[in-house]
């Protein structure tokens, strides 16, 4: 039951920026949207996350649309270290208990 | 801040045989995260408990599959009787749910290999 959609694979030049997008047509008012990204057989890494404003931090931007409906995340300067598969998830739940729910990702490639 | 600690990291073991994987959340996280990650499912949700509570063990595919959270800093995932198909890599996972937009914080993983 993931609630986004992401394209499965891309590829970007190294040194430039990366852009992933997601689909999240069906979140509500109150979902968060998060980003991870996992290299090899490592656990998750978390990235950045938003709710509706854009967001920046030491890894990357986070663009969400105003209609929320989907967002997406810039690695401004890729590097081939940033080769990973890349995870956007809408937190669901209520009332202090929410899981996350994965989809399949886009695998990105950065090619030298 | 050492993160969340998953033991063992790999783990061998044959059919039929009970097998143990444990996990330590990050000080002051009440929520717990289990997934299963195989190359044909992706990262699957198992279990997660609220406060040492299970809340929703949907994932949790069938009942050779138990998980324990006796207190805030020590998980456990059984499988008993194991079998091949039960071959992944298991993932903990823990946030504080205090806070409406904690991350998830992930752990290693324990690779786990049923002969």
């Amino acid at each position: 039951d993931a609630k986004t959609t992401q394209p499965p694979s891309m590829d970007c030049a190294e040194g430039r920026a990366a852009n992933l997008p997601c689909n999240h047509s069906t979140i509500s008012g109150n979902e968060y949207v998060y980003w991870y990204r996992q290299i090899h057989s490592q656990g998750p890494q978390y990235i950045i996350h938003g709710l509706k404003n854009n967001e920046t931090n030491e890894m990357a931007s986070l663009i969400i649309t105003e209609d929320r409906k989907s967002s997406t995340l810039i690695l401004p300067h890729a590097t081939l270290r940033d080769t990973a598969v890349y995870y956007c998830i809408v937190r669901v739940g209520n009332s202090g208990t929410y899981k996350y729910i994965f989809g399949t990702g886009t695998r990105l490639k950065v090619l030298a | 801040d050492a993160g969340v600690i998953q033991s063992p990291r790999h783990e061998v073991t044959e059919m039929g045989q009970e097998v143990t994987l444990r996990c330590k959340p990050i000080s002051g996280h009440n929520s717990l995260f289990w997934y299963r990650q195989t190359m044909m499912r992706g990262l699957e949700l198992l279990i997660y408990f609220n406060n040492n509570v299970p809340i929703d063990d949907s994932g949790m595919p069938e009942d050779r599959f138990s998980a324990k959270m006796p207190n805030a800093s020590f998980s456990t995932l059984k499988i008993q009787p194991s079998e091949p198909r039960d071959s992944a890599v298991y993932f903990c996972a823990s946030s504080f749910m205090g806070q409406p937009n904690s991350p998830l914080h992930f752990g290693n993983g324990t690779r786990l290999t049923v002969t």
